[in-house]
Protein backbone atom coordinates (compact mmCIF):
# COMPACT_ATOMS: atom_id res chain seq x y z
CA UNK A 1 0.00 0.00 0.00
CA UNK A 2 1.31 3.47 -0.84
CA UNK A 3 2.35 6.27 1.93
CA UNK A 4 2.91 9.56 2.14
CA UNK A 5 5.14 11.77 4.07
CA UNK A 6 4.99 15.59 4.98
CA UNK A 7 8.01 16.62 6.89
CA UNK A 8 7.27 20.05 7.75
CA UNK A 9 4.14 20.15 9.93
CA UNK A 10 4.21 23.75 10.21
CA UNK A 11 6.25 26.63 8.16
CA UNK A 12 6.24 30.48 9.22
CA UNK A 13 7.40 32.59 6.39
CA UNK A 14 7.75 36.20 6.17
CA UNK A 15 5.67 37.42 2.92
CA UNK A 16 8.19 37.65 -0.14
CA UNK A 17 9.89 34.50 0.96
CA UNK A 18 10.84 31.66 -1.16
CA UNK A 19 8.74 28.08 0.06
CA UNK A 20 9.65 24.44 -0.60
CA UNK A 21 7.28 22.10 1.41
CA UNK A 22 8.45 18.43 0.89
CA UNK A 23 6.54 15.42 0.04
CA UNK A 24 7.63 12.14 -0.41
CA UNK A 25 5.67 8.70 -1.42
CA UNK A 26 6.01 5.09 -0.92
CA UNK A 27 4.82 3.08 -3.57
CA UNK A 28 7.21 0.52 -6.31
CA UNK A 29 4.77 0.81 -9.37
CA UNK A 30 3.32 4.06 -11.09
CA UNK A 31 1.49 6.90 -9.06
CA UNK A 32 -0.22 9.94 -9.70
CA UNK A 33 0.48 13.00 -7.54
CA UNK A 34 -1.36 16.27 -6.15
CA UNK A 35 -1.19 18.76 -4.23
CA UNK A 36 -4.57 19.99 -2.25
CA UNK A 37 -4.70 23.08 -0.40
CA UNK A 38 -7.49 24.19 2.13
CA UNK A 39 -7.52 27.56 3.25
CA UNK A 40 -9.48 28.52 7.30
CA UNK A 41 -12.63 27.50 6.85
CA UNK A 42 -12.79 26.17 2.98
CA UNK A 43 -13.01 22.86 1.43
CA UNK A 44 -9.66 21.42 -0.29
CA UNK A 45 -9.34 22.64 -3.74
CA UNK A 46 -6.47 21.16 -6.24
CA UNK A 47 -3.46 23.11 -6.57
CA UNK A 48 -2.04 20.85 -8.90
CA UNK A 49 -1.36 17.57 -10.22
CA UNK A 50 0.77 15.21 -12.07
CA UNK A 51 -0.12 12.50 -13.89
CA UNK A 52 3.30 12.04 -16.58
CA UNK A 53 4.95 13.62 -18.72
CA UNK A 54 6.90 17.29 -17.86
CA UNK A 55 8.02 16.24 -14.87
CA UNK A 56 7.72 19.83 -13.34
CA UNK A 57 3.89 20.77 -13.26
CA UNK A 58 2.43 24.46 -12.52
CA UNK A 59 -0.66 25.10 -11.07
CA UNK A 60 -2.46 27.27 -9.61
CA UNK A 61 -1.79 30.80 -8.04
CA UNK A 62 1.87 30.64 -8.95
CA UNK A 63 2.69 27.13 -7.36
CA UNK A 64 4.63 24.71 -9.16
CA UNK A 65 6.17 21.41 -7.94
CA UNK A 66 8.66 18.84 -9.33
CA UNK A 67 8.29 15.07 -9.34
CA UNK A 68 11.80 12.97 -8.93
CA UNK A 69 11.14 10.06 -9.52
CA UNK A 70 14.44 8.46 -8.03
CA UNK A 71 13.65 10.45 -4.85
CA UNK A 72 10.01 9.38 -4.53
CA UNK A 73 9.21 13.05 -3.81
CA UNK A 74 7.17 15.52 -5.32
CA UNK A 75 7.95 19.00 -3.62
CA UNK A 76 5.75 22.34 -4.02
CA UNK A 77 7.79 25.41 -4.46
CA UNK A 78 6.47 28.95 -4.67
CA UNK A 79 8.74 31.71 -5.49
CA UNK A 80 7.74 34.32 -3.30
CA UNK A 81 4.14 33.94 -1.14
CA UNK A 82 2.06 36.22 -0.07
CA UNK A 83 -0.08 36.42 3.12
CA UNK A 84 -3.23 34.63 1.29
CA UNK A 85 -1.42 31.63 0.97
CA UNK A 86 -1.88 30.66 4.71
CA UNK A 87 -3.27 27.50 4.61
CA UNK A 88 -2.66 23.65 5.25
CA UNK A 89 -1.46 22.39 1.99
CA UNK A 90 -1.78 18.24 1.72
CA UNK A 91 0.31 16.18 -0.45
CA UNK A 92 -1.58 13.28 -2.07
CA UNK A 93 -1.12 9.99 -4.40
CA UNK A 94 -3.41 7.45 -5.88
CA UNK A 95 -1.28 4.26 -7.85
CA UNK A 96 -2.00 3.48 -11.24
CA UNK A 97 -3.29 0.18 -9.92
CA UNK A 98 -5.37 -1.14 -7.34
CA UNK A 99 -7.48 1.01 -4.83
CA UNK A 100 -7.85 4.39 -6.85
CA UNK A 101 -8.10 6.20 -3.88
CA UNK A 102 -6.47 8.96 -2.31
CA UNK A 103 -3.57 8.42 0.14
CA UNK A 104 -3.12 11.69 2.08
CA UNK A 105 0.46 13.12 3.41
CA UNK A 106 -0.30 14.95 7.50
CA UNK A 107 -0.13 18.00 6.24
CA UNK A 108 1.74 21.57 6.44
CA UNK A 109 0.32 24.35 8.27
CA UNK A 110 1.82 27.55 6.56
CA UNK A 111 1.33 30.86 8.00
CA UNK A 112 2.42 34.09 5.80
CA UNK A 113 3.20 36.74 7.87
CA UNK A 114 2.72 40.09 5.83
CA UNK B 1 -18.03 23.97 -12.61
CA UNK B 2 -17.45 20.52 -10.31
CA UNK B 3 -19.11 21.78 -7.34
CA UNK B 4 -20.26 19.20 -4.41
CA UNK B 5 -22.23 20.42 -1.96
CA UNK B 6 -22.58 18.67 2.11
CA UNK B 7 -25.33 19.24 4.55
CA UNK B 8 -25.72 20.32 7.44
CA UNK B 9 -22.17 22.10 7.49
CA UNK B 10 -21.97 21.51 11.41
CA UNK B 11 -24.51 19.29 13.46
CA UNK B 12 -24.58 18.55 17.21
CA UNK B 13 -26.71 15.68 18.16
CA UNK B 14 -26.82 13.30 21.53
CA UNK B 15 -25.34 10.42 22.45
CA UNK B 16 -27.43 7.60 20.96
CA UNK B 17 -29.01 9.43 17.87
CA UNK B 18 -28.13 8.74 14.39
CA UNK B 19 -26.98 11.74 12.04
CA UNK B 20 -27.19 11.99 8.41
CA UNK B 21 -24.89 13.84 6.19
CA UNK B 22 -25.31 14.57 2.70
CA UNK B 23 -23.11 14.69 -0.20
CA UNK B 24 -24.60 16.14 -3.28
CA UNK B 25 -22.42 16.90 -6.62
CA UNK B 26 -23.80 20.02 -7.91
CA UNK B 27 -23.27 20.06 -11.46
CA UNK B 28 -21.65 16.79 -12.24
CA UNK B 29 -22.69 13.14 -12.28
CA UNK B 30 -20.23 11.44 -9.86
CA UNK B 31 -20.15 7.64 -10.16
CA UNK B 32 -17.81 7.85 -7.49
CA UNK B 33 -17.84 9.36 -4.18
CA UNK B 34 -15.73 8.98 -1.48
CA UNK B 35 -16.22 9.88 2.64
CA UNK B 36 -12.92 11.05 4.96
CA UNK B 37 -12.84 12.00 8.34
CA UNK B 38 -10.08 14.70 9.55
CA UNK B 39 -9.44 14.77 12.86
CA UNK B 40 -8.40 18.20 14.28
CA UNK B 41 -4.84 19.43 12.96
CA UNK B 42 -4.77 15.86 11.05
CA UNK B 43 -4.77 14.73 7.79
CA UNK B 44 -8.14 13.28 5.79
CA UNK B 45 -8.32 9.77 6.08
CA UNK B 46 -10.32 7.36 3.68
CA UNK B 47 -13.41 5.78 4.95
CA UNK B 48 -15.25 4.33 2.04
CA UNK B 49 -15.57 4.55 -1.48
CA UNK B 50 -19.27 4.23 -2.91
CA UNK B 51 -20.39 3.62 -6.23
CA UNK B 52 -23.67 4.33 -7.32
CA UNK B 53 -25.93 1.66 -7.09
CA UNK B 54 -24.02 -0.85 -5.41
CA UNK B 55 -22.45 -1.37 -2.27
CA UNK B 56 -19.83 0.97 -0.12
CA UNK B 57 -16.45 -0.45 0.47
CA UNK B 58 -14.58 0.15 3.29
CA UNK B 59 -12.12 0.71 4.55
CA UNK B 60 -10.22 -1.49 7.47
CA UNK B 61 -11.03 -0.34 10.79
CA UNK B 62 -14.20 1.42 9.75
CA UNK B 63 -17.53 -0.36 10.80
CA UNK B 64 -19.83 -0.73 8.68
CA UNK B 65 -22.63 -1.12 10.31
CA UNK B 66 -21.72 1.87 12.63
CA UNK B 67 -20.96 4.41 9.36
CA UNK B 68 -23.91 3.58 6.73
CA UNK B 69 -23.40 4.58 3.34
CA UNK B 70 -26.16 5.24 0.62
CA UNK B 71 -24.91 6.18 -3.04
CA UNK B 72 -28.62 6.24 -4.15
CA UNK B 73 -27.97 8.27 -7.53
CA UNK B 74 -25.33 9.91 -9.48
CA UNK B 75 -25.49 13.29 -7.37
CA UNK B 76 -26.07 11.76 -3.79
CA UNK B 77 -24.37 10.11 -1.70
CA UNK B 78 -25.64 9.94 2.37
CA UNK B 79 -23.27 8.48 5.11
CA UNK B 80 -25.04 7.81 7.92
CA UNK B 81 -23.74 7.81 11.61
CA UNK B 82 -25.70 5.38 14.15
CA UNK B 83 -25.78 5.33 17.93
CA UNK B 84 -23.41 8.09 17.74
CA UNK B 85 -21.02 8.31 20.50
CA UNK B 86 -18.60 11.23 21.44
CA UNK B 87 -15.76 9.13 19.86
CA UNK B 88 -17.23 9.60 16.24
CA UNK B 89 -17.08 13.65 16.78
CA UNK B 90 -15.21 15.13 13.73
CA UNK B 91 -15.00 16.75 10.79
CA UNK B 92 -16.63 14.56 7.33
CA UNK B 93 -15.63 15.29 4.09
CA UNK B 94 -16.98 13.77 0.62
CA UNK B 95 -15.72 13.83 -2.51
CA UNK B 96 -16.71 13.12 -6.38
CA UNK B 97 -15.26 12.27 -9.30
CA UNK B 98 -16.24 12.34 -12.88
CA UNK B 99 -16.82 10.12 -15.24
CA UNK B 100 -13.65 9.61 -16.69
CA UNK B 101 -11.67 10.92 -14.63
CA UNK B 102 -11.27 8.59 -11.77
CA UNK B 103 -8.12 10.35 -10.46
CA UNK B 104 -9.19 13.69 -10.06
CA UNK B 105 -11.68 14.24 -6.40
CA UNK B 106 -13.68 17.36 -6.03
CA UNK B 107 -14.46 17.91 -2.04
CA UNK B 108 -17.32 19.28 -0.45
CA UNK B 109 -16.70 21.72 2.45
CA UNK B 110 -17.15 19.37 5.16
CA UNK B 111 -19.48 18.87 8.07
CA UNK B 112 -18.54 19.04 11.51
CA UNK B 113 -20.00 16.54 13.49
CA UNK B 114 -20.22 16.96 17.52
CA UNK B 115 -22.08 14.27 19.72
CA UNK B 116 -22.62 15.37 23.27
Amino acid sequence: AQSVSQHNHHVILSEAASLELGCNYSYGGTVNLFWYVQYPGQHLQLLLKYFSGDPLVKGIKGFEAEFIKSKFSFNLRKPSVQWSDTAEYFCAVIADTGRRALTFGSGTRLQVQP
Amino acid sequence: GAVVSQHPSWVICKSGTSVKIECRSLDFQATTMFWYRQFPKQSLMLMATSNEGSKATYEQGVEKDKFLINHASLTLSTLTVTSAHPEDSSFYICSGTIPGSIYEQYFGPGTRLTVT
